[in-house]
């Protein structure tokens, strides 16, 4: 109940392509969902987040589907770049607790 | 320095050493995590503090000793490791009180492989 299964591992995109990374959560008492980027050498940085009351969010060129009843929810990102080459992470989160459970990670590499 | 530095940035220590990790925020924030990241695993929590109290362990083994002595300070003690322990620990800060949608800031870790 406590895991996040993410896919795919790995994802190769074109340039100007769509990448497309989906979770899948468990736990019902997960109230935020966020998606972090992480660079190689680097930290990961909250890219974007979204709570279930709403089923997208968009942000530039990144966007959140959000399916409360299926509880799943992937990012878009359109128009790819190779400085989006990176690794992707979702997360679940019960928020008012310290509960997050974060996925595997994708990582993504778009071909100039 | 900005945001988050963390000190190492890489470790190599035997099973029977004693080392710390140290974590450096410089953005005024109250609440501060140890991560640990291991390959092909999920990123794990390891310990929250806010305002330099913990308030979360999650169920982290004792040969891992954290300290908060101030709001701008953390650290990781280490000692009698594993080698299933070799990882990069990444320490974040966030401006609430902890937890919840609070944004986290991260640094850059510190990779530790333990011989």
């Amino acid at each position: 109940q406590q895991q996040v299964k993410q896919s795919p591992q790995s994802l190769i995109v074109q340039k100007g392509g769509i990448s497309i990374i989906n979770c899948a959560y468990e736990n019902t008492a997960f109230d935020y969902f966020p998606w972090y980027q992480q660079f190689p050498g680097k930290g990961p940085a909250l890219l974007i987040a979204i709570r279930p009351d709403v089923s997208e969010k968009k942000e530039g060129r990144f966007t959140i589907s959000f399916n409360k009843s299926a509880k799943q929810f992937s990012l878009h990102i359109m128009d790819s770049q190779p400085g989006d080459s990176a690794t992707y992470f979702c997360a679940a989160i019960h928020s008012g607790t310290y509960k997050y459970i974060f996925g595997t990670g994708t990582r993504l590499k778009v071909l100039a | 320095e900005t945001g988050v530095t963390q000190t190492p940035r890489h470790l190599v220590m035997g099973m029977t050493n004693k080392k710390s990790l140290k974590c450096e925020q410089h953005l005024g924030h109250n609440a501060m995590y140890w991560y640990k990241q291991s390959a092909k695993k999920p990123l794990e929590l390891m310990f929250v503090y806010s305002l330099e109290e913990r308030v979360e362990n999650n169920s982290v083994p004792s040969r891992f000793s954290p300290e908060c002595p101030n709001s701008s300070h953390l650290f990781l003690h280490l000692h009698t490791l594993q080698p299933e322990d070799s990882a990069l620990y990444l320490c974040a800060s966030s401006q609430g009180s902890g937890g919840g949608t609070d944004t986290q800031y991260f640094g850059p870790g510190t990779r530790l492989t333990v011989l």
